[in-house]
Parts: C-alpha cells; sequence; structure tokens
C-alpha cells in the first residue's frame, strides 16, 4: 500500500535556529513527492515538489528538501525560522501517472518562537 | 497567483440533510479533485473528475456523495444525507494536466459541522 509518513505530530525551534521536518513515503514505481504548509483558516499551499534529477531541491520562502532514495525519506528544511513559518506542514506523494491525487501523511505543526 | 475559490467558508447542517460544497476551480485547469481533512486527521483524497466524469474515487466516496460541474465554471460535493462523521473540512483542489511538473492548487475550504 502507498503511504506517507510524517513521525513527529509537532517540531519547536527557536527563531533563527534551522528546523527539519521529516517524511517518508511508501510507493510503488518512482515517487513524485511534494510539501504543502497550512495556515490557519487558509488552504494547503504548494512548498515544493521532487519529481525527478537533483536530490535537493529548493522551494518557496527558503525552504528545501532532500530527496533519499535508499531511506524512502524526503525531509524538509530550513536554514534559519522565522516565527512566521509557524503553521501545520503536510509531506504528500503522488503516485506516477495519477494525476493530482496526492496521499498525504498526517501532518506536523512547526511552532517557531522568537 | 490563480486561486481555487471555495464557499461557503463554514457550514452547519443537521444530521440527514443535504449539503452541497461549491467550488469554482482555476479557469484553465481540466482536473478536479475533492478532499477532506476531519480534526486531527490527514487529508484524505475523495474524488477526482475530468472530462465531467469520475475518473476515481476513494472507499470513503460512497453512494451519498455525489460531485458535479453543472455550468463549466462551478464544481460542486454534494452530500445527499449528512452523518456526524460528515464533520469536516473539505477541500477542492484542481491542476491543468498530467505531467510531474503541473501542481495542484487548493482552495482554502469548507468546514462543514453536522450536529
Amino acid at each position: 500500500a502507498q503511504s506517507v509518513a510524517q513521525p513527529e505530530d509537532q517540531v519547536n525551534v527557536a527563531e533563527g535556529n534551522p528546523l527539519t521536518v521529516k517524511c517518508t513515503y511508501s510507493v510503488s514505481g518512482n515517487p513524485y513527492l511534494f510539501w504543502y504548509v497550512q495556515y490557519p483558516n487558509r488552504g494547503l499551499q504548494f512548498l515544493l515538489k521532487y519529481i525527478t534529477g537533483d536530490n535537493l531541491v529548493k522551494g518557496s520562502y527558503g525552504f528545501e528538501a532532500e530527496f533519499n532514495k535508499s531511506q524512502t525519506s524526503f525531509h524538509l528544511k530550513k536554514p534559519s525560522a522565522l516565527v512566521s513559518d509557524s503553521a501545520l506542514y503536510f509531506c504528500a506523494v503522488r503516485p506516477a501517472r495519477q494525476g493530482g491525487k496526492l496521499i498525504f501523511g498526517q501532518g506536523t505543526e512547526l511552532s517557531v518562537k522568537p | 497567483e490563480p486561486e481555487v475559490t471555495q464557499t461557503p467558508s463554514h457550514q452547519v447542517t443537521q444530521m440527514g440533510q443535504e449539503v452541497i460544497l461549491r467550488c469554482v476551480p482555476i479557469s484553465n485547469h481540466l482536473y478536479f479533485y475533492w478532499y477532506r481533512q476531519i480534526l486531527g486527521q490527514k487529508v484524505e483524497f475523495l474524488v477526482s473528475f475530468y472530462n465531467n466524469e469520475i475518473s476515481e474515487k476513494s472507499e470513503i466516496f460512497d453512494d451519498q456523495f455525489s460531485v458535479e460541474r453543472p455550468d463549466g465554471s462551478n464544481f460542486t460535493l454534494k452530500i445527499r444525507s449528512t452523518k456526524l462523521e460528515d464533520s469536516a473540512m473539505y477541500f477542492c483542489a484542481s491542476i491543468r494536466g498530467r505531467t510531474p511538473e503541473e501542481k495542484l492548487f487548493f482552495g482554502s475550504g469548507t468546514q462543514l459541522s453536522v450536529l
């Protein structure tokens, strides 16, 4: 079965420190991997994606993610967290050739304190 | 950036009533989706819609659910007889095509509360 796991319900970081939000996946074939962010009372906003190529992908708001095929992981990172980064982060996988159908992780609440 | 628009933002209904959730996808998009998120749980795929028909649906999407694109701009999700467990945030999404580079755009959601 295809699935995505985000092992941490919550991540707490001090402003200015690096942050990592973890994601692992299980999918047959080559995965298309995504990170979305959800701010309060807003929809899911696209952050970045991995389709193919360089394992380190850069996205919006200074975020990046590293694809690791051997560990089936796609962790989200940022070198220096901002208070405004506080939000709910979702990792998602799109099985090959399934258009916009995404399989989401359960989400990780990121809290950045001043 | 273009937006997917959903109305209403909040909907409260009595158990057993019918509800219709409305979405206006991005105008040049061809594939449309509904997802839902029960409080504290994952975002779950419900249904995908293309060329005026359902292309895929999950086991959640039983015969109490239906979707329609009545006028070429709106995309609706109808729940015929709501149950308490239908209480959730419902997200509409659209995408232009099926190539890997395409990005799925989500609306801001409709919070459905069934009492």
